[in-house]
């Protein structure tokens, strides 16, 4: 149980695009899910926390109209990287928290993204 | 602020040799501690979890951990290495503000025949 999945797993894209990744928790309702950010060597950066039906709180630092977050149901999120640049790149992961007031939240297995 | 120190970038040991990673972090109330592993193509896996109680905790792949909280540590061990041990490890503690993770930098576990 408490399985999350991430699509895509690697994408490409060119300079000034978007790329939409989907994370989804396949058998239970996440009412948070949380996206990092993994640079290379580095540990994992909180980019935002999204809450189903609600806008998602961006840490400090995220711009929050390149990387647009929409929690449109329990267990669906989605990450858009908008007008995407190289630097850019790197590696993304979502987890997803079941309940309210767990501590607990599963992984997804990461989007590998490149902007060339 | 709450921050978590993990050392070592990277730890080298033989296979079938004992292992241990450290972890210290900072926090002001009693912390939630949390191990995970990362290994390539695959998601961060939980291998255990302190929040209070016995301070000696026991996780999945025969990973265990100690809380000592006058050296504000967290160490994970594992009496017998595998090469199938080989992965990134992370240490984490929550903010029980909002529950979010802050995350260690990671130590890259490097397994030598």
């Amino acid at each position: 149980g408490a399985v999350v999945s991430q699509h895509p797993s690697r994408v490409i894209c060119k300079s000034g695009t978007s790329v939409k990744i989907e994370c989804r928790s396949l058998d239970f309702q996440a009412t948070t899910m949380f996206w990092y950010r993994q640079f290379p060597k580095k540990s994992l950066m909180l980019m935002a926390t999204s809450n189903e039906g609600s806008k998602a709180t961006y840490e400090q630092g995220v711009e929050k109209d390149k990387f647009l977050i929409n929690h449109a149901s329990l267990t669906l999120s989605t990450l858009t990287v908008t007008s995407a640049h190289p630097e850019d790149s790197s590696f993304y992961i979502c987890s997803a928290r079941p309940l309210a007031d767990s501590y607990e939240q599963y992984f997804g297995p990461g989007t590998r993204l490149t902007v060339t | 602020a709450q921050s978590v120190t993990q050392p070592d970038i990277h730890i080298t040991v033989s296979e079938g040799a004992s292992l241990e990673l450290r972890c210290n972090y900072s926090y002001g109330a009693t912390p939630y501690l949390f191990w995970y592993v990362q290994s390539p193509g695959q998601g961060l896996q939980l291998l255990l979890k302190y929040f209070s109680g016995d301070t000696l905790v026991q996780g999945i792949k025969g990973f265990e951990a100690e809380f000592k909280r006058s050296q504000s540590s967290f160490n994970l061990r594992k009496p017998s290495v595998h090469w199938s041990d080989a992965a990134e490890y992370f240490c984490a503690v929550s903010s029980d503000s909002n529950y979010q993770l802050i995350w260690g930098a990671g130590t890259k576990l490097i397994i030598k025949p």
